[in-house]
């Protein structure tokens, strides 16, 4: 029973672009989203995360978008750089449990 | 300000052996969590512990899996008679509290069973 789902397990997109990532969930517990990046070989860095009382938050040039009456919440990316090339992975929790709810990730390569 | 040890980075175990990993949290953070990321999966959660207590082990195998976090020292995560699939690799997080929404994690191990 995946509760956090990433379709698109891979995306391209050309360095200055913008990057657009995808992540449904079914819980409607969920209180919390979390974005975290992975490089090959290390652990998850945090990058992003919004509260289910928001429906946008922005950090620089990340910014994420939450729509709680589709359970769906994306990543922006904007502009694309190289170093952005990764695997990012959604994740989700309820605040009353300890634990993060990840999904399978999607490897973004930023083309030149 | 060190970030999340874990060590070693890599092990590997023949099949009916032991395995234990290691955990230090950062400075500061009494929170420790264990994830599992099979090969082109996510990251699962295994277990929550906090100093001497398990918290929340709903994710732990039934069987040969174990945890700790003691007063003194890092958490360990033991798993005895290791089989092929527990191939992957293990990643330990922490927080300050159970207030913290996030978790930062450690650099990971990565278990082979030959």
């Amino acid at each position: 029973d995946q509760q956090v789902k990433q379709n698109s397990p891979s995306l391209s997109v050309q360095e200055g672009r913008i990057s657009i990532l995808n992540c449904d969930y079914t819980n409607s517990m969920f209180d919390y989203f979390l974005w975290y990046k992975k490089y090959p070989a290390e652990g998850p860095t945090f990058l992003i995360s919004i509260s289910s009382i928001k429906d946008k938050n922005e950090d620089g040039r990340f910014t994420v978008f939450l729509n709680k009456s589709a359970k769906h919440l994306s990543l922006h990316i904007v502009p694309s750089q190289p170093g952005d090339s990764a695997v990012y992975f959604c994740a989700a929790r309820q605040s009353s449990a300890s634990k993060i709810i990840f999904g399978s990730g999607t490897r973004l390569s930023i083309r030149p | 300000n060190a970030g999340v040890m874990q060590n070693p980075r890599h092990l590997v175990r023949r099949r009916g052996q032991e395995a234990r990993l290691r955990c230090s949290p950062m400075k500061g953070h009494s929170h420790v969590y264990w994830y599992r990321q099979l090969p082109e999966e996510g990251l699962k959660f295994m277990v929550y512990l906090q100093k001497e207590n398990i918290i929340d082990e709903s994710g732990m195998p039934k069987e040969r899996f174990s945890a700790e976090f003691p007063k003194e020292g890092p958490s360990i995560l033991r798993i005895q008679q290791v089989v092929r699939g527990d191939s992957a690799a293990y990643f330990c997080a922490s927080s300050p509290s159970t207030r913290s929404n996030e978790q930062f994690f450690g650099p990971g191990t990565r278990l082979t069973v030959l």
